[in-house]
C-alpha cells in the first residue's frame, strides 16, 4: 500500500543538526512532490518546505531558509530533511507528506519523527 | 502567526451539525484551493477535503467544504463521537510563496 515511513526519534543539543528520513513505497516516488510539516508540542501545523524527487528541486518556507536542506535518494525512494543550528523551539514532531496532485493537498502522511532539542 | 484564522473550538451533541470557519486573504484563500485536515489525538493529520469541496475516497459525506471569497468553511453533519479531533484548513499563499495552515479548531462532542 501507499505509505511513508519515517526514521525514529532524535534528541539533539542546541546548535547541532538533525537529519530525518522519509521512505516512500507503493507509488512512483519521482512523480509527486513531498512536503515537510512540523508540529510543536500542543501547537498547530507549520509548513517547512517541499522537494520534487524527480528533479531535486526544493522550496523552503522563508522562516527556515538558510537552516534547512531537503534532499532525496531516488534509488531507495527516500527523502531527507536536515535542519541545522537547532534551537529549543525546533522541538517538534516532523512529518513528511505527499502532495497527491490534488491542488496541493497532502493525501499521505508519514507517522512523524519527534525531534527534541535540549541541553 | 498564521495567516488563516479559525475559531479555537467548536462543539455539538451527537447528531448535530457543526461548522468551522477559516478566514484568510486574497493571497491565499482568495486565489487558491482550500484543503481541510482532521487530526485525531496522537495521530498524523488526515486529508478530509481538497480543492475546497472534494472528498477523498473513504471520507464520509457527513463532511463538506465550501469557499466564498477569502473565507472557507467545513461542515460536519450528524456529528459523531469519533469526530472529536483537531481540524485545520490550509492553502497556498502567493505572497509568501508557501503553504499556510489555519490556527486549528478543536471539535468537542458533548
Amino acid at each position: 500500500q501507499v505509505q511513508l515511513v519515517q526514521s525514529g526519534a532524535e534528541v539533539k543539543r542546541p546548535g547541532a543538526s538533525v537529519k530525518v528520513s522519509c521512505k516512500a513505497s507503493g507509488y512512483t516516488f519521482t512523480g509527486y512532490y513531498l512536503h515537510w510539516v512540523r508540529q510543536a508540542p500542543g501547537q498547530g501545523l507549520e509548513w517547512v518546505g517541499w522537494i520534487f524527487p524527480n528533479s531535486g528541486d526544493t522550496l523552503y518556507a522563508q522562516k527556515f531558509q538558510g537552516r534547512v536542506s531537503m534532499t532525496r535518494d531516488t534509488s531507495i525512494t527516500t527523502a531527507y530533511m536536515e535542519l541545522r543550528r537547532l534551537r529549543s523551539d525546533d522541538t517538534a514532531l516532523y512529518y513528511c507528506a505527499r502532495d497527491g496532485q490534488t491542488g496541493g493537498a497532502f493525501d499521505i502522511w508519514g507517522q512523524g519523527t519527534m525531534v527534541t532539542v535540549s541541553s | 502567526q498564521s495567516l488563516l484564522t479559525q475559531p479555537p473550538s467548536a462543539s455539538g451533541t451527537p447528531g448535530q451539525r457543526v461548522t468551522i470557519s477559516c478566514s484568510g486573504s486574497s493571497s491565499n484563500i482568495g486565489s487558491n484551493a482550500v484543503n481541510w485536515y482532521q487530526q485525531l489525538p496522537g495521530t498524523a493529520p488526515k486529508l478530509l477535503i481538497y480543492r475546497n469541496n472534494e472528498r477523498p475516497s473513504g471520507v464520509p459525506d457527513r463532511f463538506s467544504g465550501s469557499k466564498s471569497g477569502t473565507s472557507a468553511s467545513l461542515a460536519i453533519s450528524g456529528l459523531q463521537s469519533e469526530d472529536e479531533a483537531d481540524y485545520y484548513c490550509a492553502a497556498w499563499d502567493d505572497s509568501l510563496n508557501g503553504y499556510v495552515f489555519g490556527t486549528g479548531t478543536k471539535v468537542i462532542v458533548l
